[in-house]
């Protein structure tokens, strides 16, 4: 199994408050994903990072914010959280952009 | 409408039945990903092709580029194979777009 960890796996929190999670490799890959997973929806990109400090929106961007400050660390923050981003939330990685991914184990984020 | 279309959206087999989930799909992609989520939530890669077919074990995975369409074979299924099988097709980058997924529940 890769190594990919999520932190917190669960976490609950309250309307407007802002909110970090962060996923965290050992396998030195290049390529990190934020998505999150809703019912009747499916997996959908948040933002991407293909490299340190370089980052791009996915297609459910607004309301959050990425950083990449070193290769194994890509942490997702939600300025002001609101009831709509309760979801659970996977990270994943892969080796080049058009390879294989592998998922962290997921976040479950409820917003009161 | 999705770009990545799945069917069914749910099924029911009996242990021991040959299995099929179709993945259809709108995009130009050049590969396509079968993933399995797990009832307790894991998500796990399956497969990567972009042509032909790709076996795993009792797994059958099949893609025609060209008429863009691939399913996913499961041999002599049993209870262990219940999940949520999902496929997915790279855009720029290798973001992926993913079907909404088929939910197989294998009864013993």
């Amino acid at each position: 199994d890769a190594g990919i960890t999520q932190s917190p796996r669960h976490k609950v929190t309250e309307t407007g408050t802002p909110v970090t999670l962060r996923c965290h490799q050992t396998e030195n890959h290049r390529y990190m994903y934020w998505y999150r997973q809703d019912p009747g929806h499916g997996l959908r990109l948040i933002h991407y990072s293909y490299g340190v400090k370089d980052t791009d929106k996915g297609e459910v961007s607004d309301g959050y914010s990425v950083s990449r400050s070193k290769t194994e660390d890509f942490l997702l923050t939600l300025e002001s959280a609101t009831s709509s981003q309760t979801s659970v939330y996977f990270c994943a990685i892969s080796e080049q952009g058009r390879e294989t991914q592998y998922f962290g184990p997921g976040t479950r984020l409820l917003v009161l | 409408k999705n770009e990545v279309e799945q069917s069914p959206q749910n099924l029911t087999a009996q242990e021991g039945e040959f299995i099929t989930i179709n993945c259809s799909y709108s995009v130009g992609i050049s590969a396509l990903h079968w993933l399995q989520q797990h009832p307790g939530g894991g998500i796990v890669s399956l497969f990567m092709l972009s042509s032909g077919k790709k076996k795993h074990g009792r797994l059958i995975a099949t893609i025609n580029i060209q008429e863009k369409h691939s399913s996913l074979h499961i041999t002599a299924s049993h209870p262990r194979d219940s999940a949520v099988y999902i496929c997915a097709g790279p855009r720029s980058q290798g973001n992926l777009i993913f079907g909404k997924g088929t939910k197989l529940s294998v009864k013993p």
